[in-house]
This record gives C-alpha cells, sequence and structure tokens, in this order.
C-alpha cells in the first residue's frame, strides 16, 4: 500500500544552518506530495506541493523537489530561523486522493 | 475567526463515558475528515466523509463513530472511552478534485483528548 517515510527527528540546528528533512514514499500511480507544517499548540498547515515529477514546491524559503526515479521529497532551507521550530509532516494523496502522513520530523533551532 | 472550527478544545473525561468532538467549517467544501495525532505515529485517519451521505472508515475506526449532520458539520463519537484513545485530534476539509484542489487538508486547531 501507499506510505511515506520521514527521517526521525528531533533536527536540532542552529540559526542560519541548512536544513535537510529527508522524505520518501511508496504510492502507486502518480500522488500529489505535500509537506505540512505544525506550530506548537496549532493544527497543520499546508507549506509547500508538487503534483508531478520534477516539480519543486516552494514557500517561506523552504523548497522540496518532487522525485519520481528516487520516490523522494526532501526538504530543505538553506538558512533556518528560530520560527522555524516546528514539527514537519511529509504526505502523499493515495488513489481515492486521501492524505497518507509520516511520522513527522520535529525541528529545533537554537539562537 | 477559524475556517475550520473544532470544540471542545480540551476535554478530560473518565473510561466508559461518551464523547461527542465537533467540527464545522465555512470553506463550503464537500469533504471532510477526522484524525487522529499520536507522538511518532503521526496522523492517522479515523473517518472520513466526502459528501452529506458519504460516510467511509479510515485506518482505524473501531472504537469511533462519526455523523454528517450537513455539509458544514462533522461530529466524532467515542461511544466508550478507554485510555488508548488519549490523543490529539484534528478535523480537516479539503475541496474536491478538480475544483481548483489537489487534494490538500485544511485543518483545525485540534481537540485534545484525556481518558482517565
Amino acid at each position: 500500500g501507499n506510505s511515506v517515510t520521514q527521517m526521525e527527528g528531533p533536527v536540532t540546528l542552529s540559526e542560519e544552518a541548512f536544513l535537510t528533512i529527508n522524505c520518501t514514499y511508496t504510492a502507486t500511480g502518480y500522488p500529489s506530495l505535500f509537506w505540512y507544517v505544525q506550530y506548537p499548540g496549532e493544527g497543520l498547515q499546508l507549506l509547500l506541493k508538487a503534483t508531478k515529477a520534477d516539480d519543486k514546491g516552494s514557500n517561506k524559503g523552504f523548497e522540496a523537489t518532487y522525485r519520481k526515479e528516487t520516490t523522494s521529497f526532501h526538504l530543505e532551507k538553506g538558512s533556518v530561523q528560530v520560527s522555524d521550530s516546528a514539527v514537519y509532516f511529509c504526505a502523499l494523496t493515495d488513489s481515492s486522493y486521501k492524505l497518507i502522513f509520516g511520522s513527522g520530523t520535529r525541528l529545533l533551532v537554537r539562537p | 475567526d477559524a475556517d475550520v472550527t473544532q470544540t471542545p478544545r480540551n476535554r478530560i473525561t473518565k473510561t466508559g463515558k461518551r464523547i461527542m468532538l465537533e467540527c464545522s467549517q465555512t470553506k463550503g467544501h464537500d469533504r471532510m475528515y477526522w484524525y487522529r495525532q499520536d507522538p511518532g505515529l503521526g496522523l492517522r485517519l479515523i473517518y472520513y466523509s466526502f459528501d452529506v451521505k458519504d460516510i467511509n472508515k479510515g485506518e482505524i475506526s473501531d472504537g469511533y463513530s462519526v455523523s454528517r449532520q450537513a455539509q458544514a458539520k462533522f461530529s466524532l463519537s467515542l461511544e466508550s472511552a478507554i485510555p488508548n484513545q488519549t490523543a490529539l485530534y484534528f478535523c480537516a476539509t479539503s475541496a474536491e478534485l478538480g475544483k481548483s484542489s489537489t487534494g490538500e487538508l485544511f485543518f483545525g486547531e485540534g481537540s485534545r483528548l484525556t481518558v482517565l
């Protein structure tokens, strides 16, 4: 079945460091891929998305490229800020268009 | 006001009690979902509804039931709560694919339930 695997956290970085959070997926067909972010005490909100192979989603300095050949959708940011501290979820749509989430990766950015 | 509103935001109850979590939305979406979040397990789908007359079980529906009272309202019930149902519960909505949507979900702020 369809599934999403994320790197385990927590990921702890200093401010202005480079961020990569790995995400790989297993799916039939051509799912859309998403990154959601959950700030403390809040619900999830969409960070970025990509709907077909080689698409790059970007938002707030974050980027992720849909790589069909490696079934990956890694999240990157060139210079993280303390305000980026949150839990990040990778997700895909299944054949009936429901979202399947990874287990989440907590990011902690220190000043 | 939030587009997706959940009530209550926090609830502590005892084993065996009946609990209802309510969700209402102003986004005009047909599709609504209930997810459960547990540490290290991400979000798991409990039930979903693609329109008012449609109810479907998700991957962890045992011990839960739902009611879609209207397009804008989708409630989750625990008929007899047990401690391992202690979790953070999220309601979400989405537009039907093809209506300028790629399946993006819009989430409420969550309902934290503790079962003692």
